[in-house]
């Protein structure tokens, strides 16, 4: 099974600044297969990146994807209040298991 | 418009069951692998399993592998999770999620019910 790592646990930074969150596999996964979501509290999981780098419907273009084999990374060029949230990877792959990371909390400093 | 919605928690006891529900509408729901989510109490998001678009394969996390049973019906555009044999470690919000045929990444959620097992 795949494990995904994220860091930071916890990111504080202030608006209109970039914010660089990181997911990292135990092993290659495809970049077909990497996904970043969104989730604010009491709120369903929103999906922002897919493909490890294009942005689903609606995503704004600060919101960026990079990354291959296991190390991935979601790039928020300058954050805006709402962006301020829970963000999750997760990848598909062996014995076709969907894993998620355990998340990276985005706050305001 | 585009929509899931859950339905179907509740408090249970140890050991009982509880089927949960989740309506599509507003898109193809034939054409989408449909999954569940769960997320405990203030913690992460977990993946619970999985039923293809041809309805017949499936895959589960191992924890709850011969105890849930992920489902669909077609005519109905309904998504279902028959929960068996239920732990307190079952305990949390469950989503019903929806990944598109053109690429990977659940597009649709629904808006989450709660289970609670406790005794």
């Amino acid at each position: 099974e795949i494990v995904l790592t994220q860091s930071p646990g916890t990111l504080s930074l202030s608006p209109g600044e970039r914010a660089t969150l990181s997911c990292r596999a135990s092993q290659s996964v495809s970049s077909s297969y990497l996904a970043w979501y969104q989730q604010k509290p009491g709120q369903a999981p929103r999906l922002l990146i897919y493909g490890a780098s294009s942005r689903a419907t609606g995503i704004p273009d600060r919101f960026s994807g990079s990354g291959s084999g296991t190390d991935f990374t979601l790039t928020i060029s300058r954050l805006e209040p709402e962006d301020f949230a829970v963000y999750f990877c997760q990848q598909y792959g062996s014995s076709s298991l969907y894993t998620f990371g355990q998340g990276t909390k985005l706050e305001i400093k | 418009q585009v929509q899931l919605v859950d339905s179907g928690g509740g408090v249970v006891q140890p050991g009982l069951s509880l089927t949960l529900s989740c309506a599509a509408s507003g898109f193809t729901f034939r054409t989408y692998a449909m999954h569940w989510v769960r997320q405990a109490p203030g913690k992460g998001l977990e993946w619970v399993a999985v039923i293809w678009s041809d309805g017949t394969t499936k895959f589960y996390t191992d924890s709850v592998k011969g105890r849930f049973t992920i489902s669909r019906d077609t005519s109905k555009n309904t998504l279902y999770l028959q929960m068996n044999s239920l732990k307190t470690e079952d305990t949390a919000v469950y989503y019903c999620a929806a990944t598109s045929p053109a690429f990977f990444g659940m597009d649709i959620w629904g808006q989450g019910t709660t289970v609670a097992v406790s005794s």
